[in-house]
């Protein structure tokens, strides 16, 4: 079956600190993975998308993530945390037809 | 103006009541999908249509049904509210497989 896990249900970073938000998937096939970002009274925004090529990807706001199939994961980096960062983070997977699994989200605080 | 607009953005109703929830896009796409998101689980789809003509249930499509009105209008209603259906509602859109899908601000619904 196919699902994806998030670990961490919150994390608080400072601001200037480097970010890494894990992400597991399970799936029988080659995965299409997405980070999508969730703001306060928002919409979800996509960040990146990995769907074949090069592993390390690289998205807007200056986010970044790398697929390892060996792991299966697809964590989401960025080096240096803006307090506008603070957000919830969404990694999610494509199943057939277009529809998306995702996991249950990353709540992440920026301490200034 | 926003490519995927929903309507209302909150409402209160009672348990037994009937609610329509809205979505409108202005992206061209065919596809359009309804999700539930609550804290803690993530995004949960409810039903998804691929055009006019074509509509699927997700995984969690009990106790709610939709109508495609045209490609751009995909309405979500709830026959008899019930409070566990308190929750955040996206209307999300895509074109062909494998892009990305656009989600709108959603709608807080709160069922007393």
């Amino acid at each position: 079956a196919q699902s994806v896990t998030q670990p961490d249900i919150h994390i608080t970073v400072s601001e200037g600190a480097s970010l890494e938000l894990r992400c597991n998937y399970s799936y029988g096939a080659t995965p299409y993975l997405f980070w999508y970002v969730q703001s306060p009274g928002q919409g979800l925004q996509l960040l990146l998308k990995y769907f074949s090529g090069d592993t390390l990807v690289q998205g807007i706001k200056g986010f970044e993530a790398e697929f390892k199939r060996s792991q299966s994961s697809f964590n989401l980096r960025k080096p240096s945390v803006h307090w506008s960062d603070a957000a919830e983070y969404f990694c999610a997977l494509k199943r057939g037809g277009n529809k998306l699994t995702f996991g249950t989200g990353t709540q992440l605080k920026v301490e200034l | 103006d926003a490519d995927v607009t929903q309507t209302p953005r909150n409402r209160i109703t009672k348990t037994g009541k009937r609610i329509m929830l809205e979505c409108s896009q202005t992206k061209g796409h065919d596809r359009m999908y309804w999700y539930r998101q609550d804290p803690g689980l993530g995004l949960q789809l409810i039903y998804y249509s691929f055009d006019v003509k074509d509509i699927n249930k997700g995984e969690i499509s009990d106790g709610y049904s939709v109508s495609r009105q045209a490609q751009a209008k995909f309405s979500l209603s709830l026959e008899s509210a019930i409070p566990n259906q308190t929750a955040l509602y996206f209307c999300a859109t895509s074109d062909a497989d494998y892009n990305e899908q656009f989600f709108g601000p959603g709608t807080r619904l709160t069922v007393l």
